[in-house]
């Protein structure tokens, strides 16, 4: 079964670096997105992604964050200066056009910032 | 306010029990979906529910909505020991895309 795939399982890094976290969306889904969660609190949205623009972003999306579909395959999220506050799961999601509802998650990037 | 909430938080029970999780949400929806997450991993779709349905079935499980008490309930009959995960009902609250994940029941199947 057709699956995203996300890079790195785990990311460290130091406040103020950047990272970029990888993902490979199913290959027939045109529709994107980052959700992340903070230990024991809540799924939430960042980003959408459709059509290569944004088509949707939360307030947790700001200046440092940004997303790109580089090539036909992957789609990043980068944050350009990490916060201890950024340490979440990040989990990219795709969904087909047929059924655009139903989103199918990746396995996450765990961000530790220290 | 907060859309979707859960309850109970944490559900412990045995094999072979119905397990009923309920949801809350405050907006008007477009639908309703049910996700699931076991420990450490992605969330995996389980089911959707319109909101100009009252009831969906898929194995299992099954799905109420009602629009009146914006509300949805999860019942999961003769559970297994491997449906113990993290369940999250998301909302579509209308022209957007964004799902609004609530804040998840944990269930607990003991063998």
């Amino acid at each position: 079964e057709p699956e995203v795939t996300q890079t790195p399982s785990h990311q460290v890094t130091q406040m103020g670096q950047e990272v970029i976290l990888r993902c490979v969306p199913i290959s027939n889904h045109l529709y994107f997105y980052w959700y992340r969660q903070i230990l024991g609190q809540k799924v939430e949205f960042l980003v959408s992604f459709y059509n290569n623009e944004i088509s949707e972003k939360s307030e947790i999306f700001d200046d440092q964050f940004s997303v790109e579909r580089p090539d036909g395959s992957n789609f990043t999220l980068k944050i350009r200066s990490t916060k201890l506050e950024d340490s979440a799961m990040y989990f990219c999601a795709s969904s087909s056009v047929l059924q655009n509802e139903k989103l199918f998650f990746g396995s996450g990037t765990q961000l530790s910032v220290l | 306010s907060q859309q979707g909430e859960e309850d109970p938080q944490a559900l412990s029970i045995q094999e072979g029990e119905n397990a009923t999780m309920n949801c809350s949400y405050k907006t008007s929806i477009n639908n309703l979906q049910w996700y699931r997450q076991n420990s450490g991993r992605g969330l995996v779709h389980l089911i959707l529910i319109r909101s100009n349905e009252r009831e969906k079935h898929s194995g299992r499980l099954r799905v109420t909505l009602d629009t009146s008490k914006k509300s949805s309930s999860l019942l999961i009959t003769a559970s297994r020991a491997a449906d113990t995960a993290s369940y999250f009902c998301a909302t579509s609250p209308g022209i957007t895309d964004k799902l609004i994940f609530g804040t998840g029941t944990r269930l607990q199947v003991f063998p």
